[in-house]
């Protein structure tokens, strides 16, 4: 069975500090890989998705940047984090059907 | 650009009895894929249901059903017999393109479903 771990479970960053999230995802040979992003009480947004070691596509552009150094991994990174990167990231990751299956995801409160 | 609608933003209903939750897209494609999740308290966010658009038939998948009437663009997710442990956000959300492997999935903005004893 495949299991999707992110880290850290929770962060508390100042304006203008950088960020690392992380998401591995264990039991499954190249998925395809995606970053959400969800304000409180708002919707789901899709950031990036990646098909492929070395691969990232953005669908949106919010002063953020997404890496897959590994097959298994997938890394959403800035340099300067925005009072709006608040919220809740998840990451989520893709079989053969079309579905896609979320990870248990990164609070992210930006003071 | 594809575009998923979901207007109820809150509904409470009884426990053991039947709710429906309304979502309506709008796409150019004529090939496409509409979900159904459920985001719990604690931000777990679970895949229900799938419908492909080329299937006449509603899909169905335990106490979850699909209403789906494609002139309409809608695709209504019925859950029977509620347990209060279905008390959680309901997302409807649409891929379109099928044929891309990097086709987007747009969400709505979410129903908030309160069981109640």
């Amino acid at each position: 069975a495949q299991t999707i771990h992110q880290w850290p479970v929770a962060e508390i960053k100042a304006v203008g500090s950088p960020l690392s999230l992380g998401c591995t995802i264990k039991g499954k040979s190249s998925p395809n890989l995606y970053w959400y992003w969800q304000a409180t009480g708002g919707t789901l947004q899709q950031l990036f998705y990646s098909i492929t070691v070395g691969q990232v596509e953005s669908v949106v552009q919010l002063n953020l940047s997404a890496s897959r150094p590994k097959d298994d991994q997938f890394i959403l990174s800035t340099e300067k984090l925005l009072l709006s990167h608040s919220g809740f990231y998840l990451c989520a990751w893709r079989d053969w059907g079309y579905e896609q299956y979320f990870g248990p995801g990164t609070r992210l409160t930006v003071l | 650009a594809q575009k998923v609608t979901q207007t109820q933003t809150s509904i409470s209903v009884m426990e053991k009895t039947t709710v429906t939750m309304d979502c309506v897209y709008e796409t150019r494609d004529s090939s496409y894929f509409l979900f159904w999740y459920k985001q719990t308290a604690s931000g777990e966010i679970v895949f229900l249901i799938r419908q492909d658009s080329y299937k006449k038939e509603n899909a169905t998948e335990g106490h979850y059903s699909l209403n789906f009437q494609k002139p309409k663009s809608s695709i209504g997710l019925i859950i029977t017999a509620t347990q209060i442990e279905d008390s959680a956000v309901y997302f409807c959300a649409m891929r379109e393109d099928a044929s891309s492997s990097f086709s987007k999935l747009v969400f709505g903005q979410g129903t908030s479903l309160s069981v109640v004893p």
